[in-house]
Formats: C-alpha cells, sequence, structure tokens
C-alpha cells in the first residue's frame, strides 16, 4: 500500500520569503502525485499534478513542484510567499489499480505580513 | 461545468436519525470518492466507485452506506452514527480511477454533527 509523508507539520513565513514543503512518498509502481492547498473554511483545490514527462511542473499562483523519483519525492516551491498563501498544503499520491488517492498529512502554512 | 456539488452544506442528526448526503458531477467522470476530514486532519478516504461499481471499501462501518445511483450522482446514507463521526465529509470525482487523468475535484463538502 501506498504512504505519504509530509516532513513539516507548521511553517512561518515572512512574505516575500521563499517556501519548499516537503513530500515523500512510498510505492512501487507507478503513481500520479498532487498537491492541494485547503484555505481557511474553504474546500481542497488542485495546485498542480504531475502524471508523467516533464518531472518540474508549474501549478497556479506561482507554485511548482519537482518529481525526483530516485527519492521518492514531489517537493513544492514558490520562489516568493504573499500573505495571501496562508493555508493548509497537501500531498497527495494516486496509485493502484483501484483508486487510492491517498494524502500526506497536511503542512500549515502561515505567512506574516 | 467543473464543479462537484455536495448536499447539504450542513447536516445535524441525533444517533437514532437516519439521513443521506448527496454528491452530484456533471464533468463525464466515471469515477467517484467519499472522504471524511476531521478538524486540522487530511482527508481520509472512505469509499471508491468506478463505473458506477463500488471499488474501495476502506473498512468503513456499516453505519455508512454509499449508493451510486448512476454516473453523475453519490450518495452516502447514515444511520445510527455515533458524536466520533462528526466531520466534514467530502466528495469527488475523477476521469477514471487508473491509467490517465486521475485529478480529483473536491465539493465543498458537508459538515456533519452528530448530537
Amino acid at each position: 500500500a501506498q504512504s505519504v509523508s509530509q516532513h513539516n507539520h507548521h511553517v512561518i513565513l515572512s512574505e516575500a520569503a521563499s517556501l519548499e514543503l516537503g513530500c515523500n512518498y512510498s510505492y512501487g509502481g507507478t503513481v500520479n502525485l498532487f498537491w492541494y492547498v485547503q484555505y481557511p473554511g474553504q474546500h481542497l483545490q488542485l495546485l498542480l499534478k504531475y502524471f508523467s514527462g516533464d518531472p518540474l511542473v508549474k501549478g497556479i499562483k506561482g507554485f511548482e513542484a519537482e518529481f525526483i523519483k530516485s527519492k521518492f519525492s514531489f517537493n513544492l516551491r514558490k520562489p516568493s510567499v504573499q500573505w495571501s498563501d496562508t493555508a493548509e498544503y497537501f500531498c497527495a499520491v494516486y496509485g493502484g489499480s483501484q483508486g487510492n488517492l491517498i494524502f500526506g498529512k497536511g503542512t500549515k502554512l502561515s505567512v506574516k505580513p | 461545468d467543473t464543479e462537484v456539488t455536495q448536499t447539504p452544506k450542513h447536516l445535524v442528526m441525533g444517533m437514532t436519525n437516519k439521513k443521506s448526503l448527496k454528491c452530484e458531477q456533471h464533468m463525464g467522470h466515471r469515477a467517484m470518492y467519499w472522504y471524511k476530514q476531521k478538524a486540522k486532519k487530511p482527508p481520509e478516504l472512505m469509499f471508491v466507485y468506478s463505473y458506477e461499481k463500488l471499488s474501495i471499501n476502506e473498512s468503513v462501518p456499516s453505519r455508512f452506506s454509499p449508493e451510486c445511483p448512476n454516473s453523475s450522482l453519490l450518495n452516502l446514507h447514515l444511520h445510527a452514527l455515533q458524536p466520533e463521526d462528526s466531520a466534514l465529509y467530502l466528495c469527488a470525482s475523477s476521469h477514471q480511477v487508473t491509467g490517465g487523468d486521475t485529478e480529483a475535484f473536491f465539493g465543498q463538502g458537508t459538515r456533519l454533527t452528530v448530537v
């Protein structure tokens, strides 16, 4: 069975700081990888996804992520965060043949103005 | 239309009540999901339907009963719930469950409180 680890529980940054959130997964087969964001009181929204091809994927709102197969990692990055990026960020992995979309525990990002 | 619509948005029910949560999508997706999310926790997968057939049941208690009447609708029937079942219940859909575009679109959820 697959699993997802997010190493940072709570990250606090000042505006304009750079962001990197770690995500590692455990699964031996082909995976689809996602980062979702959940703003306070709102539903899950997709930031970006990786299915195949270029391992550096760009998403919405200036976010990007890099898939490193040898490290089983899919880290999320943003060069300069804004106060409006304050939210919970979830890494998710889709593996297997039946529909297992499994989420990591999430990282809470707080951006100070 | 790229929406997954869930009703009701909020639900308060007693432990002896029977209620249902509803989910609808018109994106032509053939996979639909139920997740449970407790406060400050990630979504936990409950059920997956693929082509209207149940493909995954993550050992969910029988007081939760899913139903997929057609490819656009997904219900979750609730009976004899416990207070610890109070949570945000999320519905999602994707084109398919394997081999291609598995991006899941989530609804806004139903906030369930069991009293």
